[in-house]
């Protein structure tokens, strides 16, 4: 079982649609949590950190669920430009964050 | 303030052959990791320098090895390259600490043939 689990998608979704993403991570020791965005063949850019009480930034929500061991992304009123690649990325412990393999959004006119 | 920034952009080995990557840090970073994104993967962690010294590795052989140096940049190397290690190389550089989110460069593209 990978350490963090995402569906790849794609996620096809017209321009305005609320579009959600979940992750799953098996070790129930992780610390710290955030959603990167990845353009094709760019870098990962930090979207936001993940907290336990769940946090806004403009049209995006991300939640945490420590009981279930899940992570979720909210989209709201999607733009072409949110076409990326979303990872979800957990820290451990061991020094290093823990990619997921990404989940694919086309956002579409 | 002076972002995350490695060299080269691409470059082009065969097999065998030694590769060294760079890697400054954004100002203000002491903590520089990288990582192996393989195409259609996510990035995998494959050490992380903090002080000058190696301060975690993920699961990679040796012959990838590292340096920090005292302004905090950092080098990658990879010894006798095989064709699976054709892959984007990502620095990210961040403060000490589990809640510190990491700021990645723009990645070294290597290809191996």
């Amino acid at each position: 079982r990978k350490e963090v689990e995402q569906d790849p998608g794609p996620f096809n979704v017209p321009e305005g649609a609320t579009v959600a993403f979940n992750c799953t991570y098996s070790n129930s020791a992780s610390q710290s949590f955030f959603w990167y965005r990845q353009d094709c063949r760019k870098e990962p850019k930090l979207l936001m950190s993940v907290y336990s009480s769940g946090n806004e930034d403009g049209r995006f929500t991300a939640q945490l669920n420590r009981a279930s061991q899940y992570i979720s992304l909210l989209i709201r009123d999607s733009k072409l430009s949110d076409s990326a690649t979303y990872l979800c990325v957990v820290y451990t412990g061991r020094r290093a964050l823990t990619f997921g393999s990404g989940t694919r959004l086309q956002v579409q006119p | 303030e002076t972002g995350v920034t490695q060299s080269p952009t691409h470059l082009i080995k065969t097999r065998g052959q030694q590769v060294t990557l760079r890697c400054s840090s954004q100002s203000g970073h002491n903590t520089v990791s990288w990582y192996q994104q393989a195409l259609g993967q996510g990035p995998q962690f494959i050490f992380q320098y903090y002080r000058e010294e190696e301060n975690g590795r993920g699961n990679f052989p040796p012959r990838f090895s590292g340096l920090q140096f005292p302004n905090y940049s950092s080098e990658l190397n990879v010894n006798a390259l095989e064709l699976d290690d054709s892959a984007l190389y990502l620095c990210a550089s961040s403060l000490q600490g589990t809640n510190q989110p990491q700021h990645f460069g723009d990645g070294t593209r290597l290809s191996i043939l």
